[in-house]
């Protein structure tokens, strides 16, 4: 699998946009990105995977750079309760068990 | 909304105690996976599952072992819990969608082995 790099910690004003990168520069034509997030005492929570196309849900934008070599996460207005660490995982279709790295924790600050 | 439960949040066992930590998820998932989490290590495999009856072995099996007897749940055991078990323990299922899985995770048990 691809490896992919998260600044450690970010803050982010409540109300503003989050804006979470990640690099994943060796990634592989057949390999999607996934972002999870994790609240503290609990489980990870799925927020949202692509491909190369640019993806948005309920919860949050994903865009993926052209050559797929990074993206960012976006939470378009953070709320104190997106305070979390935030997982970048890159991983081929067919496989569905997720391993994660230290990820990035937010904090959103009032 | 699918939902994944663990039979405990906290559990505290001496070392050489067999230990069960049970998984539930009410959304007929085929898939199911235990992970660890420790700090610094991130999020390790230790077993999953595609169906009944079925276990594949993840990164770090050593030391447990697993039963899926009913579709629904999924078990890991400790055969003789040790100190370095003591970790957070996380199950999760996933199902594939359209465009791949989403693994819906429990609220995980952390396990102290004293």
């Amino acid at each position: 699998d691809a490896k992919t790099t998260q600044p450690p910690s970010m803050d982010c004003a409540e109300g503003r946009a989050a804006n979470l990168p990640c690099n994943h520069s060796t990634i592989s034509g057949n390999e999607y990105v996934y972002w999870y997030r994790q609240i503290h005492s609990q489980g990870p929570q799925y927020i949202i995977h692509g491909l190369k196309n640019n993806e948005t849900n309920e919860m949050a934008s994903l865009i993926i750079t052209e050559d797929r070599k990074s993206s960012t996460l976006i939470l378009p207005h953070a709320t104190l309760r997106d305070t979390a660490v935030y997982y970048c995982i890159v991983r081929v279709l067919t496989f569905n068990d997720m391993r994660f790295g230290a990820g990035t924790r937010l904090t959103v600050k009032p | 909304d699918v939902k994944v439960t663990q039979s405990s949040r906290y559990l505290v066992k001496r070392t050489g105690e067999k230990v069960f930590l049970e998984c539930v998820q009410d959304m007929d998932h085929e898939n199911m996976f235990w992970y660890r989490q420790d700090p610094g290590l991130g999020l390790r495999l230790i077993y999953f599952s595609y169906d009944v009856k079925m276990k594949e072995k993840g990164d770090i099996p050593e030391g447990y072992s697993v039963s899926r007897e009913k579709k629904e749940r999924f078990s890991l055991i400790l055969e003789s819990a040790s100190t370095n078990q003591t970790s957070m323990y996380l199950c999760a299922s996933s199902a594939p969608t359209m465009t791949g899985y989403e693994q819906y995770f429990g609220p995980g048990t952390r396990l102290t082995v004293t």
